[in-house]
């Protein structure tokens, strides 16, 4: 199974700060990765797929790079709004899909 | 409005079962592969299984398989998750998803279930 490092797993930063979330796999998985924001108490929701496109509706400070093994999320400028979990997932094999561990965005 | 809508947690004893189910509203569900997923309290998500739009082909994760099965009604517009030989470990919340081959876009609310004694 592939297997999918999300760093760091917890992130402290300030409003207006630009934000980085790193994401790993253990073998190539192409581009075939998709980034989602999860808030307490709430289903996660869709950010970024197929590594940089960026899912209807989604605010453009949110943008996503890499291919093969290593992948980043970034955001351009937190706002309030964007403190939560963070998680990549990676779909390159039907067969066997892994979620990262997920990076917590906490208020500095 | 697009929507998925789980149902059929709850409480249950450490070797019963449970069947989830998933109504989907919105969309041509039979257009669409699907997945459960689910957390655990406190800790990151984790797939479950899936299942194509037509059935071809369903997958399951390494640790589940064997105790889980997945299964799709498209005259009905749900999707199901049988779950036997309960272990405390399976206590999560359990969501559906649309779309895992692609990211999953739309997600229900989830069900929860608690395997105790």
């Amino acid at each position: 199974d592939i297997q999918m490092t999300q760093s760091p797993s917890t992130l402290s930063a300030s409003v207006g700060d630009r934000v980085t979330i790193s994401c790993r796999a253990s073998q190539s998985i192409s581009g075939w990765l998709a980034w989602y924001q999860q808030k307490p108490g709430k289903a996660p929701k869709l950010l970024i797929y197929k590594a940089s496109s960026l899912e209807s509706g989604v605010p453009s400070r949110f943008s996503g790079s890499g291919s093969g093994t290593e992948f980043t999320l970034t955001i351009s400028s937190l706002q309030p709004d964007d403190f939560a979990t963070y998680y990549c997932h990676q779909y390159n094999s039907y067969s066997s899909l892994t979620f990262g561990g997920g990076t917590k965005v906490e208020i500095k | 409005e697009v929507q998925l809508v789980e149902s059929g947690g709850g409480l249950v004893k450490p070797g019963g079962s449970l069947r989830l189910s998933c109504a989907a509203s919105g969309f041509i569900f039979s257009s669409y592969s699907m997945s459960w997923v689910r957390q655990a309290p406190g800790k990151g998500l984790e797939w479950v299984s899936s299942i194509s739009s037509s059935t071809t082909f369903i997958s399951y994760a390494d640790s589940l398989r064997g105790r889980f099965t997945i299964s799709r009604d498209n005259a009905k517009n749900s999707l199901y998750l049988q779950m036997n030989s309960l272990r405390a470990e399976d206590t999560a919340i359990y969501y559906c998803a649309r779309r895992p081959e692609s990211g999953m876009d739309v997600w229900g609310q989830g069900t929860t279930v608690t395997v105790s004694s």
